[in-house]
């Protein structure tokens, strides 16, 4: 079965460090990887995806994300941390080639530090 | 180009009571998808329609359903409410392999 780990519920990080959101993911297929960043009482929003171009996937607001197969792995990473990323932040796989199911994972909340 | 659009922003209802909740895609997109945002569960999957048809549904009692419009447009409808099914309502869209693209959601509260 198909399914995606989030292995922080919640990573505190102060304003400019480095911040990482660890993802690791079971799929039987190449998967596609994505990750969305939600804001308090709003939806979610694309921030990178991987769809097996480049491991490395830039994003947007200076995030990026990189593919490891052999480790089932699709860390999220920004160099500098800012307050406005304070958020939660979903990995999510998708199952097979057209539409079908998005399985996300549980999220991550960032909080950001002054 | 306009994203997609949730209406109402927020709904009130008592317990028994019905809801309609609407959801316009992104123009072009012919997927809709619903979800459930409950306060410490995550995101839970309960609809996906294409084209029109019911493509697969999440674990929720048969009083969740909805439908899609010709124009791609989608409604979700929740019998019987409960005071458990107070949440957050999220709409998204896509379009074959590209990514979903979501509403900012409809806050239902049950009193």
């Amino acid at each position: 079965a198909q399914s995606v780990t989030q292995l922080d519920s919640h990573v505190s990080v102060s304003e400019g460090t480095p911040v990482l959101l660890r993802c690791n993911y079971s799929s039987s297929y190449s998967p596609s990887l994505f990750w969305y960043v939600q804001h308090p009482n709003k939806g979610l929003q694309l921030l990178l995806k991987y769809t097996s171009a480049a491991t490395l996937v830039k994003g947007i607001n200076g995030f990026e994300a990189e593919f490891k197969k052999s480790e089932t792995s699709f860390h999220l990473t920004k160099p500098s941390a800012h307050m406005s990323d304070a958020a939660e932040y979903f990995c999510v796989v998708k199952l097979g080639n057209y539409g079908q199911n998005f399985v996300f994972g549980p999220g991550t909340r960032l909080s950001v530090l002054p | 180009e306009a994203g997609v659009t949730q209406s109402p922003t927020h709904l009130i209802k008592t317990r028994g009571q019905q809801a309609t909740l609407r959801c316009s895609p992104i123009s072009g997109h012919t997927s809709v998808y619903w979800y459930q945002q409950a306060l410490g569960l995550g995101l839970q999957f309960l609809l996906w329609y294409d084209e029109g048809e019911e493509r697969n549904r999440g674990n929720f009692p048969p009083r969740f359903s909805g439908r899609q419009f010709p124009n791609y447009s989608s409604e979700l409808n929740v019998n019987a409410l409960e005071l458990e099914d107070s949440a957050l309502y999220l709409c998204a869209s896509s379009f074959g392999d590209q990514p979903q693209h979501f509403g900012d959601g409809t806050r239902l509260s049950i009193l």
